[in-house]
């Protein structure tokens, strides 16, 4: 089985500061893991996504992940908030081999950057 | 090259009624997927098709069912509508061989269920 927690369902930061969102997630198998955002009355835009390799994963728009096996964690970051980064943000897992094709999706975190 | 497309947008229904929703893949894409995404949390997934067949389901009543036709479109269908069926509807569309289940999501319909 697998589950996404995702800690904080909204995030405050002002313009400029570090923004971290965080995700553990729960897989029997091993994951692969997924940042989608989503702005106001639009579906789901990928970010970044981590399957095999190096576990520091580079994205669009300035957010970077890192994959942690031995924390279960897949937190997403940005040095610098841009006032376009006000979104929500979604941490998807999927099973690598077992043939789950269903993305498992976290609550979300709404991020609100501050001027 | 067109993303995914869904339509239509808002949608507004009673309770009882039917509904079905449509969703063209990505270009080159075999595989669509739908999710339920209720006002506050996160997309759910109702089930997977793949070569017109039903791939995978998630816990979603019988009342939910789908379909997709020879060029990869698909519909899904609502049928007795309750209150608790209002959300945005996410498709999505990927590629079978594509081992790492990137999945390209669609603008979503709005459903409401008065």
């Amino acid at each position: 089985a697998q589950s996404v927690t995702q800690l904080g369902s909204h995030v405050s930061v002002s313009e400029g500061a570090l923004v971290l969102l965080r995700c553990n997630y729960s897989s029997s198998v091993p994951p692969y893991l997924f940042w989608y955002v989503q702005y106001p009355n639009q579906g789901l835009q990928l970010l970044l996504k981590y399957t095999t390799g190096a576990t520091l994963v580079k994205g669009i728009n300035g957010f970077e992940a890192e994959f942690k096996k031995s924390e279960t964690s897949f937190h997403l970051t940005k040095p610098s908030a841009h006032m376009s980064d006000a979104a929500e943000y979604f941490c998807a897992v999927s099973g690598a081999l077992d043939s789950s094709y269903k993305l498992i999706f976290g609550s979300g975190t709404r991020l609100l950057v501050r001027p | 090259d067109a993303g995914v497309t869904q339509s239509p947008t808002h949608l507004i229904k009673t309770r009882g009624q039917q509904v079905t929703l449509r969703c063209s893949p990505k270009s080159g894409h075999d595989t669509v997927s739908w999710y339920q995404q209720a006002l506050g949390q996160g997309p759910q997934f109702i089930f997977q098709y793949y070569e017109e067949e039903e791939r995978q389901r998630g816990n979603f009543p019988d009342r939910f069912s789908g379909h997709q036709f020879p060029n990869y479109s698909s519909e899904l269908n609502v049928n007795a509508l309750l209150l608790g069926d209002s959300a945005l509807y996410l498709c999505a569309s990927s590629l079978l061989r594509d081992s790492y289940n990137e999945q390209f999501f669609g603008p979503g319909t709005r459903l409401t269920v008065l």
